[in-house]
């Protein structure tokens, strides 16, 4: 049982580079998110998706992109790469009930350095 | 402003005692929480939630204190094992705000 797949595990960018981390699920979640933590830092929502075709802003979206064209995947775009997005980044699914009730999945991360 | 607050950056137990690691949250509209457990190099996982409507849940080992009017909750560890040696966050607000983490390490 896969749960959520994140890829790539590691990443280095240049700055003004853009890329695209991969976040797919074989739970049939609606629900998916992410969220980057900094060292010694909690975790901080970027984006979330309460289903297909449906996203909104979580606490600091400003730099990312994401899409929901499909349940399966939730793709996050950093499109000109700033060394203040240097984060590990996680993704993360739930399924749809009471989603003040229910646990995350999360996958294992993606480590991003901006340099 | 941090809205879930984890005081303690770090937590050292010998095994077999007690672990409480400590969440204070600012929100008193939240009325879920949850404990995750994070081992290096991976995501985290659930642990354990507590619903505002309760003060306390328990589950084995590991048992969830609400403090309301305190807006604090607890997470106490009996007895506490080295492969509980882990970093602890608590979330609340439908999971929008995490805590920064307390890092918890069982001394054998």
């Amino acid at each position: 049982n896969a749960g959520v797949t994140q890829t790539p595990k590691f990443r280095i960018l240049k700055i003004g580079q853009s890329m695209t981390l991969q976040c797919t699920q074989d739970m049939n979640h609606n629900y998916m998110y992410w969220y980057r933590q900094d060292p010694g830092m909690g975790l901080k929502l970027i984006y979330y998706s309460v289903g297909a075709g449906i996203t909104d802003k979580g606490e600091v979206p400003n730099g990312y992109n994401v899409s929901r064209s499909t349940t399966e995947d939730f793709p996050l775009r950093l499109e000109l790469a700033a060394p203040s997005q240097t984060s590990v980044y996680f993704c993360a699914s739930s399924p749809l009930r009471d989603r003040v009730n229910e646990k995350l999945f999360f996958g294992s991360g993606t480590q991003l350095s901006v340099l | 402003d941090q809205q879930v607050k984890q005081n303690s950056p770090s937590l050292s137990v010998q095994e077999g005692r007690i672990s409480i690691l400590n969440c204070d949250y600012t929100n008193s509209m939240f009325d879920y929480f949850l404990w995750y457990k994070k081992y290096p190099a991976e995501g985290p996982t659930f642990l354990i939630s507590i619903s505002s409507i309760k003060d306390k849940n328990e589950d084995g080992r590991f048992t969830v204190f609400l403090n309301k009017s305190a807006k604090h909750l607890s997470l106490h560890i009996v007895p506490s094992q080295p492969g509980d040696s882990a970093v602890y966050f608590c979330a609340a607000g439908n999971q929008f705000y995490f805590g920064t983490g307390t890092s918890l390490t069982v001394i054998p």
